[in-house]
């Protein structure tokens, strides 16, 4: 399967634990996107990489989060001291920009997302 | 503001019924509109791009600037559409994040 894929896909955790998701992009993508998605809402935008830089923050994204895509492949996303207003899906996406990506650039392919619950 | 709505949040409709799902969106520029659907369990997928003007498992939408409108059509709807459907609008800063609707959660009965 050479589509997104994010691990792990269901975590449980106590308030207060951290918690660390991977989120493993289309080889050739060089945008990353990672959204959150809460029951009757649609996916909210939280930040993006192009390549390895961290491009753009949220301001849904708190201190308590943080994002890395240390070569510009996988990326993951830590929550640090979670709380129950965490609890969500989080969802990871690629794209391709410029030439490369043909007539589907900058179309946002998903993971099926890890979903976070905090108790 | 650069926003999508989706009046719908449910839609039933009866096998071979036609369907359309609404979206409207408020943005200033030349808009660049998705579907996305979601079956149950599984990650979200792309529909159809507007740009690309192709027809999806029947599916088509046509981009109406003068309403602000991107509706989802299907002249008969299959069982296995059920699904939650999502309009996006891709923002046209150097982030090219997409901005969702809430979702219209489609449901063809037999």
């Amino acid at each position: 399967d050479t589509g997104v894929s994010q691990d792990p896909r269901h975590k449980i955790t106590k308030r207060g634990q951290n918690v660390t998701f991977r989120c493993d992009p289309i080889s050739e993508h060089n945008r990353l996107y990672w959204y959150r998605q809460t029951l009757g809402q649609g996916p909210e935008f939280l930040t993006y990489f192009q390549n390895e830089a961290q491009l753009e923050k949220s301001r849904l994204l708190s201190d308590r989060f943080s994002a890395e895509r240390p070569k510009g492949s996988f990326s993951t996303l830590e929550i640090q001291r979670t709380e129950q207003g965490d609890s969500a899906m989080y969802l990871c996406a690629s794209s391709s920009t410029g030439l490369a990506g043909g007539p589907l650039r900058d179309t946002q392919y998903f993971g099926p997302g890890t979903r976070l619950t905090v108790l | 503001a650069q926003r999508v709505t989706q009046p719908e949040k449910l839609l039933s409709v009866f096998k071979g019924a036609p369907v359309e799902l609404k979206c409207n969106y408020s943005y200033s520029g030349s808009p660049e509109l998705f579907w996305y659907v979601q079956y149950s369990r599984q990650r979200l997928q792309l529909l159809l791009r507007h740009i690309s003007r192709e027809s999806i498992k029947g599916f088509t939408a046509d981009l109406n600037k003068g309403e602000t409108s991107f509706h989802l059509k299907k002249p008969f709807a299959q069982e296995e559409d059920s699904a939650m459907y999502y309009c996006a609008l891709l923002n046209a800063g150097n982030n090219r994040k997409l901005i969702w609707g809430l979702g219209t959660s489609l449901a063809v009965n037999p």
